[in-house]
């Protein structure tokens, strides 16, 4: 079963922030918190991905609450190509890297309006 | 850029054929997975690989094979397939070791089996 909490759909304006809340209350101190968003059709693609400090990079922000239980991933100018299903995944550290600790939940539909 | 290639991106076939669905990544990775996505399930492992000729079961091998002949290829196998097969077919691979531990899928592959 996956280990995050999101919400099934959120709307964004075109051109403003989106803020994607995810909840992972049980995760453990060695487990990384990783975003993916899948656009229709697609393949997953990676997004971001931290583990206690807050990261940024050319597509997002993650923000992870102090205590660690939430983060929120930030697109800080969404576009309507930024409508996607996104997965908030909680997994060991990237130095075991197989597949089976990524476990997609059914994600967050975004859909951005114009 | 990195890429991860499924062979077909839809294909149909009949009850009780034996379908392969192949994929190809090109960034020397040792890691590859194939997951499915049904609505409403989400993405699930089916089988992974961490080496040439290995390989693992996931959540849901029943009906399945696969094969690691080649570390840059790995393949799905459905061996007679059935209707409750029917399905998006992802394919994903991954580096071990230090990194950011992404998952690299590919396009996907629809199947539908009548």
């Amino acid at each position: 079963d996956a280990k995050t909490t999101q919400p099934p759909s959120m709307d964004c304006a075109e051109g403003r922030a989106a803020n994607l809340p995810c909840n992972h209350s049980t995760i453990s101190g060695n487990e990384y918190v990783y975003w993916y968003r899948q656009i229709h059709s697609q393949g997953p693609q990676y997004i971001i991905h931290g583990l206690k400090n807050n990261e940024t990079n050319e597509m997002a922000s993650l923000i992870i609450t102090e205590d660690r239980k939430s983060s929120t991933l930030i697109l800080p100018h969404a576009t309507l190509r930024d409508t996607a299903v996104y997965y908030c995944i909680v997994r060991v550290a990237p130095d075991n890297n197989y597949g089976q600790n990524f476990v997609f939940g059914p994600g967050t539909r975004l859909s951005v309006l114009p | 850029d990195v890429k991860v290639t499924q062979s077909s991106r839809y294909l149909v076939k009949r009850t009780g054929e034996k379908v392969f669905l192949e994929c190809v990544q090109d960034m020397d990775h040792e890691n590859m997975f194939w997951y499915r996505q049904d609505p409403g399930l989400g993405l699930r492992l089916i089988y992974f690989s961490y080496d040439v000729k290995m390989k693992e079961k996931g959540d849901i091998p029943e009906g399945y094979s696969v094969s690691r002949e080649k570390k840059e290829r790995f393949s799905l196998i459905l061996e007679s397939a059935s209707t409750n097969q029917t399905s998006m077919y992802l394919c994903a691979s991954s580096s071990t070791g230090t990194g950011t531990g992404e998952l690299f899928f590919g396009e996907g592959s629809r199947l539908t089996v009548l």
